[in-house]
């Protein structure tokens, strides 16, 4: 089944440093999305994006954040100086514009602020 | 967002079906009835939704009352690799519109 890549898995910063989370969705989807979610916890939904601009946005995903597609294949979220509790999974996901179906979610990078 | 009410633990055996609740009392017209399992370690993956009408597909079936304001999401047989987090959710069924996502059922699966 076509995935949604995220790399790197397992992302180890300190504390005030700048991260960069990377997903490569599948090739013919057109919506993309960030979610995280803290250890023990529920998943969140931080953001979405088409057409190149953010469609909707969580009280979560502050000045800190930003999101972007560089490229027109890779779809990054940025955070600008990251903090302990910015630690968690996060995950990217994406859908197309058919809506038989669902949206694939990426497995994940887990951020790890020290 | 309209609210979705499902148990917080549910067990099952192995080879049996599973019915997982889920209410929604303040459903509207519009939202579709979306249903999520994260596994242990991954991130969420889609299992089926719809709208009014039962939905059968190669993961599970999904049974809508009459009236929507509750639904169930069943697996006809139980396998370990069914032990997950489910997710009932509602949504327009929009390709834009994101998903909000509740604390779910966890499923334990014994052999």
């Amino acid at each position: 089944e076509p995935e949604v890549t995220q790399t790197p898995s397992h992302q180890v910063t300190q504390m005030g440093q700048e991260v960069i989370l990377r997903c490569v969705p599948i090739s013919n989807h057109l919506y993309f999305y960030w979610y995280r979610q803290i250890l023990g916890q529920k998943v969140e939904f931080l953001v979405s994006f088409y057409n190149n601009e953010i469609s909707e946005k969580s009280e979560i995903f502050d000045d800190q954040f930003s999101v972007e597609r560089p490229d027109g294949s890779n779809f990054t979220l940025k955070i600008r100086s990251t903090k302990l509790e910015d630690s968690a999974m996060y995950f990217c996901a994406a859908r197309d514009r058919s809506i038989s179906g669902g949206y694939t979610f990426g497995s994940g990078t887990r951020l790890t602020v020290v | 967002d309209a609210k979705t009410t499902q148990p917080n633990s549910m067990e099952s055996n192995e080879e049996e079906p599973v019915h997982l609740p889920c209410n929604h009392s303040t459903i509207s017209g519009t939202d579709y009835i979306h249903w999520y399992r994260q596994l242990p370690s991954q991130g969420p993956e889609y299992v089926i939704h719809g709208l009014t009408s039962n939905v059968n597909n190669r993961m599970a079936s999904l049974a809508i009352a009459e009236d929507r304001k509750s639904s169930t999401l069943i697996l006809h047989r139980a396998t370990l690799r069914d032990a997950a987090v489910y997710y009932c959710i509602l949504s327009l069924n929009q390709a834009g519109t994101a998903l909000i996502f509740g604390k779910g059922t966890t499923l334990s699966v014994s052999s």
